[in-house]
């Protein structure tokens, strides 16, 4: 099946930093990548949608200057939480779509963010 | 409105009872599909079943939708311990670029 990776699987910062947290489809290429955030014991909300080479499309309520997505090419996309604060801890999981006819997003393992 | 919303929210059972869990919607879709989740991990794709579909099976799980009444409901036979986790329905729009909408999920407890 289609395999996709998240990197970091988890990271602990410091108020204020800056947080870089990758998405690769492994086996195949994503035109559209999905950004999802998760807080405990909650569900999956999206945040964003991010198509390669285009601006990413985001939900309402995020704010897109504090987190960044770059979609550079069909097998990467990049979540950015800038200056981060505590209360961005969660869970961020990311999901490739690929168009060879199927209809089922494939999820990353996700990311445990931890911001002191 | 929410999309997706599960019932119960949390079940426990014994390992070899069947465990049911519903779902209610309130848009047309184009999919709805069920995911798993253990703690802290990924989620895994269970099954997706289309809107022009009534039933679907796989393996253990018996999925069916009711788009008349916009609900669909996931049974799992026979459990096991390792069923343990949390199930979330999700369901994609014709309108909206595949997007997912969850619901809130059921924590399903299998005890030994």
């Amino acid at each position: 099946g289609a395999v996709v990776s998240q990197h970091p699987s988890w990271v602990i910062c410091k108020s204020g930093t800056s947080v870089k947290i990758e998405c690769r489809s492994l086996d195949f290429q994503a035109t559209t990548m999905f950004w999802y955030r998760q807080f405990p014991k909650q569900s999956l909300m999206l945040m964003a949608t991010s198509n390669e080479g285009s601006k990413a499309t985001y939900e309402q309520g995020v704010e897109k200057d504090k987190f960044l997505i770059n979609h550079a090419s069909l097998t990467l996309s990049t979540l950015t939480v800038t200056s981060a604060h505590p209360e961005d801890s969660s869970f961020y999981i990311c999901s490739a779509w690929t168009t060879s006819g199927r209809h089922e997003q494939f999820f990353g393992p996700g990311t445990r963010l931890t911001v002191l | 409105s929410q999309q997706g919303e599960e019932d119960p929210q949390a079940l426990s059972i014994q390992e070899g009872e069947n465990a049911t869990m519903n779902c209610s919607y309130k848009t047309s879709i184009n999919n709805l599909q069920w995911y798993r989740q253990n703690s802290g991990r990924g989620l895994v794709h269970l099954i997706l079943i289309r809107s022009n579909e009534r039933e679907k099976h796989s393996g253990r799980l018996r999925v069916t939708l009711d788009t008349s009444k916009k609900s669909s409901s996931l049974l799992i036979t026979a459990s096991r311990a390792a069923d343990t986790a949390s199930y979330f329905c999700a369901t994609a729009e014709w309108s909206s670029n595949y997007k997912l909408t969850f619901g809130k999920g059921t924590l399903l407890t299998v005890n030994p």
